[in-house]
């Protein structure tokens, strides 16, 4: 069974930073493609980033470059979130999830990010 | 604003068959698959279609998904109350090197 368990969030000043962590079990981790997705309180879902199997290749949100980092440690079976220069409007679900066959296949059950003074 | 267009809500009575568009453009619907899912109140999302047209294991063949050009649809036929949810259409944009989804379309059995 895939599991996907993020850790890392909670309530942060503007301006501050992040880092999410997401643990994976029951798939191969070095052999799929992450992602994490966000969601605002009360609004849709935004995709922020993905990373290749092997970390060769990221992309990322066009509004987030600069600001956030995706990394993983296939090693650990880990996939991880910096975040910088957190603003208001970073606040959301973060959700860690594994991508297979061009669409998200798992999700992991979200970790809450609140940016506020 | 969303890069996919979704209708914000839909409803139909228990039973019925209901449809979910959504809209985008050659970058993304026209030229990669399309994905849907499912978030109930919450809950995670949940995969229900990839490839445009096909059910992962154990999801039930009263979703189906579709594909023409730059539109993609997701039908529930046989409504029942624990479908009430709201649905996402996802795929991937070549301009933007990006993920996107549509902006959600909630569903109300009535």
């Amino acid at each position: 069974e895939v599991q996907l368990v993020e850790s890392g969030g909670g309530l942060v000043q503007p301006g501050g930073s992040l880092r999410l962590s997401c643990a994976a079990s029951g798939f191969t981790f070095s052999s799929s493609w992450m992602s994490w997705v966000r969601q605002p309180p009360g609004k849709g879902l935004e995709w922020v980033a993905n990373i290749k199997e092997d970390g060769s290749e990221k992309y990322y949100l066009d509004s987030l470059r600069g600001r956030f980092t995706i990394s993983r440690d296939s090693a650990k079976n880990s996939l991880f979130l910096q975040m910088n220069s957190l603003r208001a409007e970073d606040t959301a679900v973060y959700y860690c999830a594994r991508d297979h066959m061009a669409a998200v296949w798992d999700w992991g059950q979200g970790t809450l990010v609140t940016v506020s003074s | 604003q969303s890069v996919l267009t979704q209708p914000p809500s839909v409803s139909a009575a228990p039973g019925q068959r209901v449809t979910i568009s959504c809209s985008g453009s050659s970058s993304n619907i026209g030229n990669n698959f399309v994905s849907w899912y499912q978030q109930l109140p919450g809950t995670a999302p949940k995969l229900l279609i990839y490839e445009n047209n096909k059910r992962p294991s154990g999801i039930p063949d009263r979703f189906s998904g579709s594909k023409s050009g730059t539109s993609a649809t997701l039908g529930i036929t046989g409504l029942q109350t624990g479908d009430e949810a709201d649905y996402y259409c996802g795929t991937w944009d070549s301009s933007l090197s990006a993920g996107v989804f549509g902006g959600g379309t909630k569903l109300t059995v009535l």
